[in-house]
């Protein structure tokens, strides 16, 4: 089965860029998506077909893919970024889940 | 502004079916993949199945055994079953919508369903 792995946590200064990989068997050839999940809450989509942002989702919010990663770049992260992230794909008609990445904002 | 709504018993006994609703308000169930997406307490996202408003299906391989997902147009809702469930299957049990190779773009509160005697 196809599978996502993610760095299992990043962490970043307030202000600085976190990036968040998501490494996959020629991800490049297909879309990714990315979320976010804050702490009993449902997660919110970020990022969806590789770079898009949904309405309502920070600039600061960016994506990228190529070859067998994809990447979510947070620049100058603020506290209430501090949130697990999970990136998604779409192999065969299922879906898949990256792993997920804890990121903590110092 | 479409909302998800899960519901359905918080506590199945092990070797019993676990059934899930999910109620669709501000919009139509036409022309989307409508999904059950689960997490184990602490762990990560792992996808369920899909029926997209024409009545195709897709189930996760894993699980593919024991689900079976379908759809209600009249009363904008989509139902989980889920047999045979153990320990394992505790989870919080979303609801979302996407189009067909994009995110999930609703989401669901969730629902914690708990597997226990």
């Amino acid at each position: 089965s196809y599978e996502l792995t993610q760095p299992p946590s990043v962490s970043v200064s307030p202000g600085q860029t976190a990036t968040i990989t998501c490494s996959g068997d020629k991800l490049g050839g297909k879309y990714t998506c990315w979320y976010q999940q804050k702490p009993g809450q449902s997660p919110v989509l970020i990022i969806y077909q590789d770079n898009k942002r949904p309405s309502g989702i920070p600039e600061r919010f960016s994506g990228s893919n190529s070859g067998n990663t994809a990447t979510l770049t947070i620049s100058g992260t603020q506290a209430m970024d501090e949130a697990d992230y999970y990136c998604q794909a779409w192999d065969s008609s299922t879906a898949v889940f990256g792993t997920g990445t804890k990121v903590t904002v110092l | 502004q479409v909302q998800l709504q899960e519901s359905g018993p918080g506590l199945v006994k092990p070797s019993e079916t676990l059934s899930l609703t999910c109620t669709v308000s501000g919009g139509s169930i036409s022309s989307y993949y409508w999904s059950w997406i689960r997490q184990p307490p602490g762990k990560g996202l792992e996808w369920i199945a899909y029926i997209y408003y024409s009545g195709s299906t897709n189930y996760n391989p894993s699980l593919k055994s024991r689900v079976t997902i379908s759809l209600d147009t009249s009363k904008n809702q989509f139902s989980l079953n889920l047999n045979s469930v153990t320990a394992a299957d505790t989870a919080v049990y979303y609801c979302a919508r996407s189009l067909y190779g994009a995110g999930f773009d609703y989401w669901g509160q969730g629902t914690l369903v708990t597997v226990s005697s």
